[in-house]
């Protein structure tokens, strides 16, 4: 089964509005969790990741919160821009970060 | 920010045959990953290598399968032979430690016939 599920595929934002992708988690032993964007080239890039041991963490537009509980993570971008517009992808490792279990993506799109 | 490159960006080849598929990763990074997708599905882990050996593989990663990095060279995935089901994108990563950020190449993009 899915491991790591984005169950929105798709989402539409007016520009400088909030965007909020979420993703829940199965494996309780993930201790790090992270986001990623796919550029035009397709390769996925880091946008921010968290351990385990905070709950919240905040970069410029980016806030990533993880609901640890529920199992559940999710990213807030503030101000949405067109540029924001991608394919985001949650991801998931234990341990270390040899091995990381990515989400099926949401594609993003920020209207002007 | 660093960059890992991937050659070829694109493969097609028939059923049976070998194809290997080229990595190069960012320069001083000593662990290096490959992961699959199959059109419409999520990116899948294969594989792991470090210190010039398999640290771990999932159980995509066939007998058909195998990967080496011959003294600093390109890190490689190769496939003898190719199935149907091998057709998918091949993505390459390489990170300096097993717990820092990964960095993900374009991606190879394979079509067996």
């Amino acid at each position: 089964g899915q491991q790591v599920k984005q169950s929105s595929p798709s989402l539409t934002v007016q520009e400088g509005g909030i965007s909020i992708l979420n993703c829940d988690y199965e494996n309780d032993m993930f201790d790090y969790f992270a986001w990623y964007k796919k550029y035009p080239d397709n390769s996925p890039t880091l946008l921010i990741s968290v351990r385990s041991n905070v709950d919240k963490r905040e970069d410029g537009r980016l806030t990533v919160f993880l609901n640890k509980s529920g199992k559940h993570f999710s990213l807030h971008i503030t101000a949405s821009q067109p540029e924001d517009t991608a394919v985001y992808l949650c991801a998931a490792g234990a341990g270390g970060n040899e091995k990381i279990t990515f989400g099926a993506g949401t594609k993003l799109t920020i209207k002007p | 920010g660093p960059k890992v490159l991937q050659i070829p960006s694109h493969q097609i080849i028939d059923m049976g045959q070998m194809v290997t598929l080229n990595c190069d990763p960012v320069s001083n990074h000593l662990y290096f990953y490959w992961y699959k997708q199959i059109l419409g599905q999520q990116m899948e882990f294969l594989v792991n290598f470090y210190n010039g050996k398999v640290m771990e593989k999932s159980k995509l990663f066939k007998d058909q399968f195998s990967v080496e990095r011959p003294d600093g060279s390109y890190f490689t995935l190769k496939i003898q032979p190719t199935a149907l089901e091998d057709s998918a994108v091949y993505f390459c990563a390489s990170s300096f430690t097993g717990i820092d950020t990964q960095y993900f190449g374009p991606g190879t993009r394979l079509l067996v016939l």
